[in-house]
């Protein structure tokens, strides 16, 4: 079992160019999630996902859009990078809250704008 | 509006020197209230779940404990290994979201 697994782990970026963070989890979770961690601030939610082909807003989704095509994928996209998008991005994946809820989190990308 | 606050930000002991951190919340409809463990340059790991005052877990050595405001980790005779920031989350509804704290970094000094 690989768990939660991110790609890519590090990734540069100008101002204006788009890109894509995927996540992949193999423990049939129906639950998943997208996360900033930045100094001070903690975790902050993005987007989430119930269920394949279901996404919706967390605490700060402006400037990314999600998609959740297949149970065991969740997609982050940036559309045009900013500066202020540089962060630790983290991917995490759980049963439905009533089955334990845990949340298992992945590596992380390391994401810089310039 | 919903809140986590952990305290203290960061805590140095000597190995041996036992001692708690904490995690006051303001949350309507907690479902549960999670700890992790993060090591640098690492995502979170999964310690313990809580999801009623009174309840407690243990896990080597450490030690979590609820009340209807706040949670404790005990850390008891603490080694080097067990430095890493020590984050905490509540859950509320029914999606699995976490509202998390923003962390207290443990270094345990032999």
């Amino acid at each position: 079992n690989a768990g939660v697994t991110q790609t890519p782990k590090f990734r540069v970026l100008k101002t204006g160019q788009s890109m894509t963070l995927l996540c992949a989890q193999d423990m049939n979770h129906e639950y998943m999630y997208w996360y900033r961690q930045d100094p001070g601030m903690g975790l902050r939610l993005i987007h989430y996902s119930v269920g394949e082909g279901t996404t919706a807003k967390g605490e700060v989704p402006d400037g990314y859009n999600v998609s959740r095509l297949k149970k065991q994928n969740f997609l982050l996209g940036l559309e045009s990078a900013a500066p202020s998008q540089t962060s630790v991005y983290f991917c995490a994946s759980s049963l439905p809250s009533g089955r334990g809820g845990e949340q298992f989190f992945g590596p992380g990308t390391r994401l810089t704008v310039l | 509006e919903d809140q986590v606050t952990q305290s203290p930000e960061a805590l140095r002991l000597q190995e041996g020197e036992s001692s708690s951190l904490n995690c006051s919340y303001t949350v309507s409809g907690l479902r549960g209230l999670f700890w992790y463990r993060q090591d640098p340059g690492k995502g979170p790991e999964f310690l313990f779940t809580l999801y009623s005052a009174g309840e407690e877990k243990e896990k080597e050595r450490l030690k979590a404990t609820l009340t209807k405001k706040e949670s404790f980790l005990h850390i008891t005779a603490p080694k080097p290994e067990d430095s890493a920031t020590y984050l905490c989350a509540v859950q509320k509804g029914n999606t699995g979201k976490l509202i998390f704290g923003q962390g207290t970094t443990l270094q345990v000094k032999p």
